[in-house]
């Protein structure tokens, strides 16, 4: 069985861009989660997807957001990119959402 | 919200040793996960141990939710297990992570 797929798995943009990220869930989960990782905050959670519905929301700005599509695949954007948005972006996927979560290898993006 | 501790928040160990992490955390939760994300940074699942004791093969896990800890137990270790060991807890929609341990194994 396939694992969590992210792209792409690196990305470099400069400030006032945006971007969007792609998360592909192990086939039959429904749920999408995504995280953001830098060294001074460490794993934060952004939020979460089931069925196509955000479910829940972290405490991020609303330049973060996101989308899960019928198939279960989930993507998210990121606008007016500042500098304090560099991070490896991981995605999480679940059969529902109180069941483990297996991650993609994520998405590191540099903004200069 | 949840707070949730990780300790020792750095370990040196030399191959071959054993080691103990724990992972605590304020308040009930519905699910605990470990985590080893290696120096690639891609995260590995360990364990899903909302409660009692697990082993896969050199690893091992306890957790003890009424006193509301956690414990990773790694045996033997080896060079391979060096990186950072998050546990997670799912506490109401949230997925919250602990500021892990990083764990170096010399040769």
């Amino acid at each position: 069985k396939a694992g969590v797929t992210q792209t792409p798995r690196y990305l470099i943009k400069t400030r006032g861009q945006q971007v969007t990220l792609s998360c592909s869930p192990i086939s039959g989960h429904r749920s999408v989660s995504w995280y953001q990782q830098t060294p001074g905050q460490g794993l934060q959670f952004l939020f979460e997807y089931f069925s196509e519905t955000q479910r829940n929301k972290g405490n991020f700005p609303g330049r973060f957001s996101g989308r899960q599509f019928s198939n279960s695949r989930s993507e998210m954007n990121v606008s007016t990119l500042e500098l304090g948005d560099s991070a490896l972006y991981l995605c999480a996927s679940s059969p529902a959402g109180d069941q483990p979560q297996h991650f993609g290898d994520g998405t590191r993006l540099s903004i200069l | 919200g949840i707070q949730v501790e990780q300790s020792p928040p750095d370990l040196i160990l030399q191959e071959g040793a054993n080691s103990t992490l724990r992972c605590n955390f304020s308040d009930s939760v519905n699910n605990l996960q470990w985590f080893h994300q290696n120096p690639w940074g891609q995260l590995i699942n360990l364990f899903y141990i909302p409660s009692g004791t697990k082993q896969n093969g050199r690893l091992s896990a306890t957790t003890v939710a009424t006193e509301r800890y956690s414990l990773l137990y790694i045996s033997s270790s080896q060079t391979t297990d060096s990186g950072v060991y998050f546990c997670a807890v799912r506490y109401g929609q949230n997925f919250v992570f602990g500021p892990g341990t990083r764990l170096s194994v010399l040769p």
